[in-house]
């Protein structure tokens, strides 16, 4: 069974700061995919970032970077110049790939403060 | 115009009555999904369907009840509801072996509330 973990139930982090989100995964698969959602006080799930694991190359979308260590099984979620609206739930997902359930860790809520 | 759609997006019922919700996604995706998010938020999948065939079927009280009209539609029925069925119901859909990467999407969830 796959299993998320995200070992930092709440952080703050000033507005205009960097702040990283830790998850680690456990799996014996060879190729899955790893996301991060972030979930504001609307409930609505936004995807953040994906990763196979087949590339090597950190994913990157505009202020959210990732840093994949395969073989450590760490998938850490970097958000740069944060902003107010950044405020959320985040969660780290696993998937297998097709015919596999979403299985997510128990997420971090993050403040971003002025 | 909306991926996934759900509704009702908040339902307040009673202890022991039988409620619906409705899940509709016009992605042209395969496969749909229910998640529960309980009260600590933690998010636990319920069922997969694939092409209408379900696929994953999580330990779920038979009270509740997938119904796939066709693979645009997942529908959840549940039946004698109880106060611990209380929880944000998300609708999902993905396609597998797209170039996504098989991302799931997710609706904006069905609050329900059982008093």
């Amino acid at each position: 069974a796959q299993t998320v973990t995200q070992s930092q139930p709440e952080m703050s982090v000033q507005e205009a700061e960097t702040v990283t989100l830790s998850c680690t995964y456990d799996t014996s698969e060879s190729n899955y995919y790893l996301f991060w959602y972030k979930q504001p006080p609307s409930r609505q799930m936004i995807l953040v970032i994906r990763q196979e694991a087949y590339k090597q190359q950190n994913a990157t979308e505009n202020r959210f970077s990732v840093n994949f260590q395969k073989a450590a099984k760490s998938f850490s979620l970097k958000i740069s110049d944060s902003q107010l609206g950044d405020t959320a739930m985040y969660f780290c997902a696993f998937t297998a790939g097709p015919g596999y359930a979403l299985n997510f860790g128990k997420g971090t809520s993050l403040l971003v403060t002025p | 115009d909306t991926a996934v759609s759900q509704t009702p997006k908040y339902l307040v019922t009673q202890m022991g009555n039988d409620k619906s919700i409705k899940c509709e996604q016009n992605l042209g995706h395969d496969t749909m999904y229910w998640y529960k998010q309980d009260s600590k938020k933690f998010l636990k999948i319920m069922f997969s369907y694939n092409n209408k065939e379900l696929i994953i079927n999580e330990t779920v009280p038979n009270r509740f009840s997938p119904k796939s009209p066709d693979k645009a539609h997942l529908n959840l029925h549940i039946n004698s509801l109880e106060l611990g069925d209380s929880a944000v119901y998300f609708c999902a859909s993905s396609q597998p072996r797209d170039r996504a990467g098989n991302t799931i999407y997710f609706g904006e969830g069905s609050w329900l509330t059982v008093v």
